[in-house]
């Protein structure tokens, strides 16, 4: 079975610009999360989706946004970007929403000049 | 404020040693405390997770331990690998469903293997 799937692997961007990132669930998985890892940090969380509802919402200003779709594969957006938006987007799936064990997916990692 | 304090921050071992890292929380309602392993560049893979109930939990040479009522946590690498050269990342979730699953990541401990 495929694990989460990101894409693009890798992106550079200058500042202003606007980024979409993809990430597709494990088969069957119904909540998808989005976190952001900043070099030698621990990631923080930007967004949970379940059911293609927003059920969390990390501490972002309003330039980050994120939806689901039918297929459960999800897409964050980040606007305006700046150059503290590098960072290493990753993008977890759950069966549910809640306790269930969170998969990572490889991340896909921003560069803002 | 819900917070995880992981250390040391980072550890360097021979190969074929030892090594334990430790994780402190203070997250309210505690749900379960996960560890996970992420190597350079790539998303974290779970190593194990236990609820309240459970104070250790191994997988293959890793084991976790659980101490709910201080609120620690360790992860034991027993006969270190190259491979198990990474960071690990301890991760504790809030208990209450309906307020969305809430995890609080600590920074992570970089661990490297030498030969």
């Amino acid at each position: 079975d495929a694990g989460v799937t990101q894409s693009p692997t890798h992106l550079i961007k200058t500042r202003g610009q606007q980024v979409t990132l993809r990430c597709s669930p494990i088969s069957g998985h119904k909540s998808v999360s989005w976190y952001q890892q900043v070099l030698g940090q621990g990631p923080q969380f930007i967004f949970q989706y379940y059911e293609k509802e927003e059920r969390g919402r990390g501490n972002f200003p309003d330039r980050f946004s994120a939806r689901q779709f039918p297929n459960y594969s999800s897409e964050l957006n980040v606007n305006a970007l700046l150059l503290g938006d590098s960072a290493l987007y990753l993008c977890a799936s759950s069966l549910e929403w809640g306790r269930e064990t969170q998969y990572f997916g490889p991340g896909t990692r921003l560069l803002v000049l | 404020k819900n917070q995880v304090e992981q250390s040391p921050q980072s550890l360097i071992i021979l190969e074929g040693k030892n090594c334990t890292l430790q994780c402190n929380y203070t997250v309210s309602p505690f749900s379960n405390l996960r560890w996970y392993k992420q190597d350079t560049g790539r998303g974290p893979v779970s190593l194990t997770i236990m609820t309240f109930s459970e104070n250790t939990k191994s997988n293959g040479r890793y084991t976790a331990t659980l101490d709910a009522d201080t609120k620690q946590s360790s992860l034991h690498i027993t006969a270190s690998q190259l491979s198990d050269s990474a960071s690990y990342i301890c991760v504790v979730s809030a208990g209450i469903k309906a307020a969305g699953n809430k995890l609080t990541f600590g920074g992570g401990t970089r661990v490297l293997v030498k030969p």
